[in-house]
């Protein structure tokens, strides 16, 4: 089977920078996916990471360790918009479409 | 401007009926997804297509039923063989299934459920 496990809630200060982890468990890993959701609305892509190392772009960067099966979005200078879901997805090797996680939901406060 | 267009946004049906879930897309990609989201559970795969005239069952298919008769067109019916269909739907598109790069899935709005 295949796995993946991020924290459920997470709160920050605006400003401030925030790190949301995702460890997976599967076979024939490809590579590791970021999307966020505002409530009621539809994800949207974030980052991709098909090696390991850091992908930045602009506020938002991604972080991927093969070896340890493990990847992490950073959330810098937050804001309030930032607000939202964001989930971890996983491709596979094999021609099947990405798994999801369950979603971490980030609050910014003031 | 391409997209994803989900309708209705919201939908109410009574116990016993079934009913359809529209989904077109103007991107021109091969493969559509249908997802169910529920409070704390994520995304959920139900079905998927990977080309015209084709698609496979997902993790939750059980009481909903799909086609693909068009590239732009991928409807989803809830039958009421579906015992617990109130819900998040979301569809989404993409070049191709794996998403190996940086083209991710493009998702449409969503439709609210409502079984009443």
């Amino acid at each position: 089977g295949q796995s993946l496990e991020q924290p459920s809630e997470v709160t920050a200060v605006e400003g401030a920078i925030v790190q949301i982890n995702c460890t997976y468990q599967t076979s024939g890993f490809y590579g590791l996916s970021w999307y966020q959701q505002h409530d009621g609305g539809a994800p949207t892509f974030l980052s991709y990471n098909g090696l390991d190392g850091l992908e930045e772009t602009g506020r938002f960067s991604s972080f991927l360790s093969r070896s340890d099966s493990y990847g992490y979005l950073l959330l810098q200078e937050l804001q309030m918009k930032d607000s939202a879901s964001y989930f971890c997805a996983v491709t596979n090797s094999g021609n099947t479409p990405l798994v999801f996680g369950k979603g971490t939901r980030l609050s910014v406060i003031a | 401007d391409g997209g994803i267009t989900q309708s209705p946004k919201y939908l109410f049906r009574k116990e016993g009926q079934n009913v359809t879930l529209s989904c077109e897309q103007n991107l021109n990609h091969d493969a559509m997804y249908w997802y169910r989201q529920d409070p704390g559970q994520g995304l959920r795969l139900i079905y998927y297509s990977q080309i015209v005239n084709d698609f496979q069952k997902g993790d939750i298919a059980e009481g909903y039923s799909v086609s693909r008769e068009k590239k732009e067109s991928f409807p989803l019916t809830v039958t009421s063989a579906q015992k617990n269909p109130t819900a998040f739907y979301l569809c989404a598109s993409s070049i191709d299934l794996r998403q190996t790069g940086p083209y991710g899935y493009t998702f449409g709005s969503g439709t609210r459920l409502t079984v009443v």
